[in-house]
């Protein structure tokens, strides 16, 4: 089965850009999304189709996909960014995350 | 603007069937496919599967042989019952909806915590 790889945590200074990467094989071929999801709250979708912000979705989040690897930047992090990041991609119709990303801004 | 709630019993006895239930507001359950995902405490999201109003399905292979996902095009609702539940089902289960093809999921129900215990 398809698998999705992130790093479990991500450290970012206020102001500065984060990274978060999520590796699978071939992803560039596929859409990549990425979820957004603060503690006690459910996900929200702020990246799709590799590169494209939902409205209401800061400019600040942006994205990216090619090879394996598909990324979120966020540029200029603010405490409010501080949460758990998830990519997800469609495999033949199926559906699967990453395992999660823990964004810590300090 | 869609709206999804999730329903059914927070407590379910191991080796039975969980059950639950996603209510749609706001929206036609004609027009989106409709998932259920869900989240064990602590843990990651795990996708569980999808419907279209048509009855067309697709399932996590992990849990195909234990899973379906129903709909009820005439009450606006959809529904997932997981058979011989364990311990390991324990999660947050999510109702959320996408529009299908190349698109992620745009709207999600609050969610609602389903534990497995005698």
């Amino acid at each position: 089965s398809y698998e999705l790889t992130q790093p479990p945590s991500v450290s970012v200074s206020p102001g500065q850009t984060a990274s978060i990467t999520c590796s699978g094989d071939k992803l560039g071929d596929k859409y990549a999304f990425w979820y957004q999801q603060k503690p006690g709250q459910s996900p929200v979708l702020v990246i799709y189709q590799d590169t494209k912000r939902p409205s209401g979705i800061p400019e600040r989040f942006s994205g990216s996909n090619s090879g394996n690897t598909a990324t979120l930047t966020i540029g200029g992090t603010q405490a409010m960014d501080e949460a758990d990041y998830y990519c997800q991609a469609w495999d033949s119709s199926t559906g699967v995350f990453g395992g999660g990303t823990k964004l810590t801004v300090l | 603007q869609v709206q999804l709630q999730e329903s059914g019993p927070g407590l379910v006895k191991p080796s039975e069937t969980l059950s639950l239930t996603c209510t749609v507001s706001g929206g036609s359950i004609s027009s989106y496919y409709w998932s259920w995902i869900r989240q064990p405490p602590g843990k990651g999201l795990e996708w569980i599967g999808y419907i279209f109003y048509s009855g067309s399905t697709n399932y996590n292979p992990s849990l195909k042989s234990r899973v379906t996902i129903s709909v009820d095009t005439s009450k606006n609702q959809f529904s997932l019952k997981l058979r011989s539940v364990t311990a390991a089902d324990t999660a947050v289960y999510y109702c959320a909806s996408w529009v299908g093809g190349d698109s992620g999921y745009d709207y999600w129900g609050q969610g609602t915590l389903v534990t497995v215990s005698s």
